[in-house]
């Protein structure tokens, strides 16, 4: 059964640090991994999609890399802006067809930019 | 090209009543999946529907039901609402395993 774990729970950063967010997963039969955004009392915002062929997606300040057979994936944000601060959740679409390819979520990461 | 809609928007219900929530796909998306987010349990999977037919299901009870029409618009429906009910019901519509999320409804049950 698929696992999709997040740590840390939570971050705080002084703005203009480049950190890094992780998503670990126990099954590295996956089909793609998504990572989103939410902001509070918000629906969620797609940032990156991973094919489960591709090592890393990139879109400005946002990368996010994904290693298979380690089970992990990592989105490093670079120059942290306050408006950065927001959950980020990681999901992981299974590739078992006998699944339905369900989406399987970590519990997300609350980051906080400081000005 | 238009997001994901989803009506209302906030909602407020008493113990026992029923609700019904929409939402609109994107154009040319098939797919169409519920979720519950409350601040303990997280994000959970209720179900997905792809051409009017459930094609999967999370662990709800059976007073969680959806339906979707041959214009891939959804509803979900939640009869008898406890107050455990009180989350914010996100809908996501997807095409080639990619999904997109709407701004959800934020249901009170009292």
């Amino acid at each position: 059964k698929q696992e999709v774990t997040q740590i840390p729970a939570a971050l705080s950063v002084p703005e203009g640090e480049n950190l890094v967010l992780n998503c670990s997963f126990t099954d590295s039969a996956i089909y793609n991994l998504q990572w989103f955004r939410q902001d509070p009392g918000k629906g969620l915002t797609s940032l990156l999609l991973i094919q489960s062929s591709q090592r890393e997606q990139t879109s400005g300040r946002l990368n996010a890399s994904l290693d298979k057979s380690s089970g992990r994936s990592t989105l490093y944000i670079a120059a942290s802006q306050p408006g950065d601060s927001a959950t980020y959740l990681c999901a992981v679409r299974s590739s078992w067809v006998d699944s339905n390819y369900q989406l399987i979520w970590g519990a997300g990461t609350k980051l906080i930019i400081k000005p | 090209k238009a997001g994901v809609t989803q009506t209302p928007r906030y909602l407020i219900k008493t113990r026992g009543q029923q609700v019904t929530l929409s939402c609109s796909p994107i154009s040319g998306h098939r797919s169409v999946s519920w979720y519950q987010q409350t601040p303990g349990q997280g994000l959970q999977f209720l179900f997905e529907y792809f051409s009017e037919t459930q094609r999967n299901k999370g662990n709800f009870p059976g007073r969680f039901s959806g339906r979707q029409f041959s214009n891939s618009r959804s509803e979900m429906n939640v009869s008898t609402l406890e107050l455990g009910d009180s989350a914010l019901y996100l809908c996501a519509s997807s095409a080639d395993r990619s999904e997109f999320f709407g701004p959800g409804t934020r249901l009170t049950v009292l």
